[in-house]
Formats: C-alpha cells, sequence, structure tokens
C-alpha cells in the first residue's frame, strides 16, 4: 500500500463549526486529491493539488477550502460545516495527472 | 455529458459462478482506464489498469479486463468468484476535458457473493 496516512479517520462535529482533514504521504508524489464518497455517487472531486501552493477546484468544491504548504501534507477545509457534508472522504495521491491514484484510508465525517 | 456508466448497481452470485461488471464511458480522446475495489470498510485499491498495448489486461486476485475501443467499454471479468470478492467496484477513466486531466468515477457496482 502507498504510503498516505488520513487524520482523524472517524469525527463527529455539529453544523457551523470549522473542519480540517489531514493528508499525510510519504511517497513525494506531486499531485494530491481530495475526494469524497457518497452511496450512489461513486467518488466525487473535491480539490486537487500539483504542487506545493498549486490547487485548484474539482467537481464538488464548493464549502470546501485546501491548502499545501509542503510536499507530504494537503489539508481540506469545512470553514462552516453543514449536514450536506457529512460522507467519508478519502486523499490521492499520483505521480503524474494521468498515473494511477493511490488512496488512503478515509474519514468518516458526520455533521450534526 | 461526459460519464462513466457502471450498468449494474448491485450483483448476487454463488461462489465459483463467472462475474461480468459492465463500464462503458463517453470521453473522447486518450483515456487511461481503471478497476478498483473497495472491501467493507477499507479504502480502494487499485484491481487493474490500461494505459495501452493489449487490450485484454489482467489483475489482482485472478482479475482480468477487455479494452474495446470502439465500443467505449472496459468491462471486468473473473472466472469463478470467491466469498473474499464480496466488495464494491469501481470503473474510474482518467480523461482530458477544458479543466484538464482528472479521474472520473461511475457509481460503483455491489458484488455479494453467497456461499
Amino acid at each position: 500500500d502507498a504510503g498516505i496516512t488520513q487524520s482523524p479517520r472517524h469525527k463527529v462535529t455539529e453544523t457551523g463549526t470549522p473542519v480540517t482533514l489531514r493528508c499525510h504521504q510519504t511517497e513525494n508524489h506531486r499531485y494530491m486529491y481530495w475526494y469524497r464518497q457518497d452511496p450512489g455517487h461513486g467518488l466525487r472531486l473535491i480539490h486537487y493539488s500539483y504542487g506545493v501552493k498549486d490547487t485548484d477546484k474539482g467537481e464538488v468544491s464548493d464549502g470546501y477550502s485546501v491548502s499545501r504548504s509542503k510536499t507530504e501534507d494537503f489539508l481540506l477545509t469545512l470553514e462552516s460545516a453543514t449536514s450536506s457534508q457529512t460522507s467519508v472522504y478519502f486523499c490521492a495521491i499520483s505521480v503524474t495527472e494521468t498515473d494511477t491514484q493511490y488512496f488512503g484510508p478515509g474519514t468518516r465525517l458526520t455533521v450534526l | 455529458a461526459q460519464s462513466v456508466s457502471q450498468h449494474n448497481h448491485h450483483v448476487i452470485l454463488s461462489e465459483a459462478a463467472s462475474l461480468e461488471l459492465g463500464c462503458n464511458y463517453s470521453y473522447g480522446g486518450t483515456v487511461n482506464l481503471f478497476w478498483y475495489v473497495q472491501y467493507p470498510g477499507q479504502h480502494l485499491q487499485l484491481l487493474l489498469k490500461y494505459f495501452s498495448g493489449d487490450p485484454l489486461v489482467k489483475g489482482i486476485k485472478g482479475f482480468e479486463a477487455e479494452f474495446i475501443k470502439s465500443k467505449f467499454s472496459f468491462n471486468l471479468r473473473k472466472p469463478s468468484v470467491q466469498w473474499s470478492d464480496t466488495a464494491e467496484y469501481f470503473c474510474a477513466v482518467n480523461a482530458h476535458s477544458n479543466s484538464g486531466y482528472a479521474l472520473n468515477f461511475g457509481k460503483g457496482t455491489s458484488l455479494l457473493v453467497t456461499p
């Protein structure tokens, strides 16, 4: 398995609170991604990064922001969590934008 | 709209039965194709991938897939399933669009293998 960790692995929070999820990799891959997984929707891309301080939006970016200050860390922030953001969040990494993406273990987030 | 379609949302098979999961996509140009598996409570793991060359690709755990360019299809097969193959299977297509390259997923097929 690729060296990807996510923290926390589980989180329960209340509507309106800020939440930050962390993805950490030990593979030195250039590309990092955040997806959310919801029943019946598969995986949908939230944001991705193609280098330190280089990020771009994905399909479902509203309500989320990201930051990447180091190659190994990619943070996903929900500025003000809503119940619609209850989901399982997966981080992924890849060497290039067309290469295989390897996924982290996921974070289950519940917003009450 | 460009998309990845997995035809079967839920499949139930008995052990030793053969499996074929359909995947079609609507992206033009060069694509890279993937099948991922997600065992209950776990993350996505790569089963197999196709970038170029022989359109019949073999993956882990006895799975294989065939890329048929004319049909925009990349179907997953296994001759004889085991109980341990119970999982969700995702087809994914990496394709270029106006906003660059992206990995686009189908909605998944849930496979239940009964003893």
